[in-house]
């Protein structure tokens, strides 16, 4: 069955250290997104990439850092600079270009950073 | 100003009974799309339903449909024979045909149904 793998589920660090969340999909979608969410609250776009080795920041970069050099993956790097990083974090794909293509959800990644 | 606007934090809906959720959008383009989403507290979000801005028939699948009242620029989700499986949160979303690239979301309504 096609979807989108994160992995891992939980994950925990200690501040001042860099994490990589990976995100693999075989849905063969072209766009990428990656998406924060605080408790009780709803998603903000982190980073998006409509091609292979071509993205852009959404509206809270910061801190964060993404590359996208296959199709099928797209992993989110959490960097040291993120002042706040612990969130749930959600990798998603969609098909460019048609407006009735939804966005298909990972089960997502809950980073811990004390 | 916001994109979609959901105004019900939370919700209680008796099992069985139908449930309406509000969602209001705000758009300058003629086509759009607008996409509800379920998030269960285990976090994975379930695409429900979608309604494109030119179709005329409200959306429906299964036991959710899209009261869609375009003038209004609302896009209310009801969930019929609420469920207790319904108890989740609910995101309404949407997509503009000037920006392919964004999804906006709102801040969600979150779902409680009483046995």
């Amino acid at each position: 069955d096609g979807g989108i793998t994160q992995s891992p589920k939980y994950l925990f660090r200690k501040e001042g250290q860099n994490v990589t969340l990976s995100c693999e999909q075989n849905l063969n979608h072209d766009a990428m997104y990656w998406y924060r969410q605080d408790p009780g609250q709803g998603l903000r776009l982190i980073y998006y990439s409509q091609i292979v080795n071509d993205f852009q920041k959404g509206d809270i970069a910061e801190g964060y850092s993404v590359s996208r050099e296959k199709k099928e993956s797209f992993p989110l790097t959490v960097t040291s600079a993120q002042k706040n990083p612990t969130a749930f974090y959600l990798c998603a794909s969609s098909i460019p270009g048609l407006i009735n293509s939804p966005l298909h959800f990972g089960n997502g990644t809950r980073l811990t950073v004390t | 100003a916001q994109k979609i606007t959901q105004t019900q934090p939370g919700m209680f809906v008796q099992e069985k009974e139908a449930v309406t959720l509000d969602c209001t959008y705000d758009t300058s383009d003629q086509s759009y799309g607008l996409f509800w989403y379920k998030q269960p507290s285990s976090g994975e979000m379930i695409f429900l339903i979608y309604q494109g801005s030119y179709d005329e028939q409200n959306a429906t699948e299964g036991r959710y449909s899209l009261n869609f009242q375009k003038a209004r620029k609302s896009a209310n989700l009801v969930i019929s024979a609420s469920q207790l499986g319904d108890s989740a949160m609910y995101f309404c979303a949407m997509r503009e045909w000037g920006n392919f690239n964004k999804f906006y979301f709102g801040s969600g309504t979150k779902l409680n149904v009483k046995p």
